[in-house]
């Protein structure tokens, strides 16, 4: 079965340290990989997708991911953590199987991401 | 910028009404979706919907429809509400998946 697994309920960074947010998979196929990010009481904004092509993904707000097929990881980084960075972070990724020809994202549980002045 | 609207942003119902959640997108996105999201669940999907009157059952249907009668709106209705249908529940839309999918801000919805 398609899944996508965000192994950290919460993460703590000091505001200016390198923050990771993990995230893993298992699907058919190539994947498409996705990140959103949800302040409180707001729907999820996009913040930066894999389809193909360079590993490396740079997205909103400083965000940057890596496709790492081998360890089938995706995780979200940025170089200095800004408080405003706390917030709700998903992992997505296209399952081929599931919602007709396009396939639908499969959500991550969500990392809650805590930055400290 | 695509814009997906959602009707109310907090709602409060009474056990047993009957009730409808709305969804606007305007940028004529073919997909649209509704989830619900519950604090350690996730997003969980209800329903989704690849064209006018198609509906696809998601993950959790119980207890809930939707309707589609035109391209830009998607409504989701809660026959009976329950207690248990206390959540965030938010609309997406989407052009195609390779395009990731945009948000609405999300109706909190309590039921009493």
């Amino acid at each position: 079965a398609q899944s996508v697994a965000q192994p950290e309920d919460q993460v703590n960074v000091a505001e200016g340290n390198p923050l990771t947010v993990k995230c893993t998979y298992s699907v058919s196929g190539n994947p498409y990989l996705f990140w959103y990010v949800q302040y409180p009481n707001r729907g999820l904004q996009f913040l930066l997708k894999y389809i193909t092509g360079d590993n490396l993904v740079k997205g909103s707000y400083g965000f940057e991911a890596e496709f790492n097929k081998s360890q089938t990881s995706f995780h979200l980084k940025k170089p200095s953590a800004l408080v405003s960075d706390s917030a709700l972070y998903f992992c997505a990724v296209r399952d081929p199987n599931y919602g007709g020809s396009q396939g639908n994202l499969i959500f991550g549980k969500g990392t809650k991401l805590s930055v400290k002045p | 910028d695509v814009k997906v609207t959602q009707s109310s942003r907090y709602l409060v119902k009474r056990t047993g009404e009957k009730v409808f959640l709305e969804c606007v997108q305007d940028m004529d996105h073919e997909n649209m979706f509704w989830y619900r999201q519950d604090p350690g669940l996730g997003l969980r999907l209800i329903y989704f919907s690849y064209d006018v009157k198609m509906k696809e059952k998601g993950d959790i249907p119980e207890g809930y429809s939707v309707s589609r009668e035109k391209k830009e709106r998607f409504s989701l209705i809660l026959e009976s509400a329950s207690t248990n249908q206390t959540s965030m529940y938010l609309c997406a839309s989407s052009p195609g998946t390779r395009r990731g999918y945009t948000f609405g801000s999300g109706t909190r919805l309590t039921v009493v």
